[in-house]
């Protein structure tokens, strides 16, 4: 089955580097997604990757994704104090017609000043 | 730029009533999706729909429903609600593309508390 894990909480000074971890258990996944949360807001899609590819950059932000662990990372650069928010890991699994996506349980960060 | 609506950002409702929640979306996506959101569980699927009066159960359906009569809608329904019904609620859009992405679009939430 499908099983997305996070651990609930990182707590960075501004202008560090924050890295945000996820592990999935099903091998089938096919992209792998980063989602954001500000208070009181809907989830905004951050970033993905493919599940061929090991890196993915974007301005601040670094995806790192290790298939043989089922490991997956979202490297802020320069933490701001906008960044404080959750950050949701989540999986598609296309192969298996399911067309929802699975979610970790969110990471909230919280950047101090 | 998608836009994702939900009927209410705050709604306060007593045991045993029947609750609407609605969503639009406008970007004529076929699949929407219902999930609750709970501290340290994350996003649970309650319900998703891949095209108008079809549907299928997600992870947690147990105490709801669902309806899709036109594409942009999607409603949940409590039948009866109840106290451990008190929750967030997101509702998602995606299209069905020609790659793989599944991208999903989602509304700002409604916060449901049942007393």
């Amino acid at each position: 089955g499908e099983d997305v894990e996070q651990s609930l909480f990182l707590s960075v000074r501004e202008g560090d580097s924050s890295v945000i971890n996820c592990t999935y258990t099903d091998s089938s996944s096919t992209y792998l997604y980063w989602y954001k949360q500000e208070p009181g807001a809907g989830l905004q899609l951050l970033t993905y990757i493919f599940s061929n590819m090991d890196m993915k950059q974007d301005q601040r932000l670094t995806v790192l994704l290790n298939k043989k662990d089922k490991h997956l990372s979202l490297r802020i650069a320069d933490t701001q104090t906008g960044d404080s928010a959750i950050y949701f890991c989540a999986e598609s699994m296309v192969d298996t017609g399911r067309r929802a996506l699975t979610f970790g349980s969110g990471t909230r960060l919280q950047v101090q000043p | 730029d998608v836009k994702v609506t939900q009927s209410s950002r705050y709604l306060v409702k007593r045991t045993g009533e029947k609750v609407f929640l609605e969503c639009v979306q406008d970007m004529d996506h076929e699949n929407m999706f219902w999930y609750r959101q709970d501290p340290g569980l994350g996003l649970r699927l309650i319900y998703f729909s891949y095209d108008v009066k079809m549907k299928e159960k997600g992870d947690i359906p147990e105490g709801y429903s669902v309806s899709r009569e036109k594409k942009e809608r999607f409603s949940l329904i409590l039948e009866s609600a109840s106290t451990n019904q008190t929750s967030m609620y997101l509702c998602a859009s995606s299209y069905v593309p020609d790659q793989t992405t599944y991208e999903q679009y989602f509304g700002p939430g409604t916060r449901l508390t049942v007393t």
